[in-house]
């Protein structure tokens, strides 16, 4: 079992969608939770983070962190075709240290 | 303010070959890190660096060697170059101990490397 899975798509939505994308991990020792957004051909860029359990939001995005059932969410609200990108999740147990990436989902909004 | 600055973009090798990639960070982060990233398998860590003089191994460290004699640089050094290290080479840096969101990472925009 890998040790952060990601669904890789591609998914497609059309314009003003909501977008639900997930992780699921098996090490109980994350606490820190990211996502990040890596558009084509760029570095990735921090998009949300969480500690522990619970909601962020944060305009159109909302993180969330289910440590019980070790899940994450991202939800998009009012998808745009700007946020046609590929997300990925990351997480870590240490403080500000050693990332386990997810493979990223492949997003594409269309208009 | 440039934050992480990669050379180069793209560079082909033929086998055998050494190259070194260069990364370079200003805003005095003390923690840098090189990744690679292949299609479907997310971003996996080679080496890291949590301060100049000090390195250690990720979780894929064979065929490659660091150095980090400045906060500012970290250059990732390829050792006879082999096809399975085709790959896009990412290098981050950040500053655990800063900010809201401790612990962000900061990417360049990667190297793009091709080994034939």
């Amino acid at each position: 079992q890998k040790e952060v899975e990601q669904d890789p798509g591609p998914l497609s939505v059309p314009e003003g969608a909501i977008v639900s994308l997930n992780c699921t991990y098996s090490n109980s020792a994350f606490q820190y939770f990211m996502w990040y957004r890596q558009y084509s051909r760029k570095g990735p860029e921090l998009l949300m983070y969480t500690y522990s359990s619970g909601n962020k939001e944060d305009g159109r995005f909302t993180a969330q962190v289910d440590k019980s059932s070790k899940y994450i969410s991202l939800f998009i609200r009012d998808s745009q075709p700007s946020d046609s990108a590929t997300y990925l999740c990351a997480m870590s147990g240490n403080y500000g240290q050693n990332f386990v990436f997810g493979p990223g989902t492949r997003l594409s909004v269309l208009p | 303010n440039a934050g992480v600055t990669q050379t180069p973009k793209f560079r082909i090798l033929k086998i055998g070959q050494s190259m070194t990639l260069q990364c370079a960070q200003d805003m005095n982060h003390n923690y840098m890190y090189w990744y690679r990233q292949d299609p479907g398998m997310g971003l996996k860590l080679i080496y890291y660096s949590v301060g100049a003089g000090i390195t250690d191994k990720g979780e894929v460290p064979n065929g490659y060697n660091v150095s980090r004699s400045t906060t500012e640089d970290f250059p990732l050094r390829l050792e006879l170059a082999a096809p399975s290290q085709t790959s896009v080479y990412f290098c981050a840096s950040s500053y655990p101990d800063r900010g809201p969101n401790t612990g962000e990472l900061f990417f360049g925009e990667g190297s793009r490397l091709t080994v034939l």
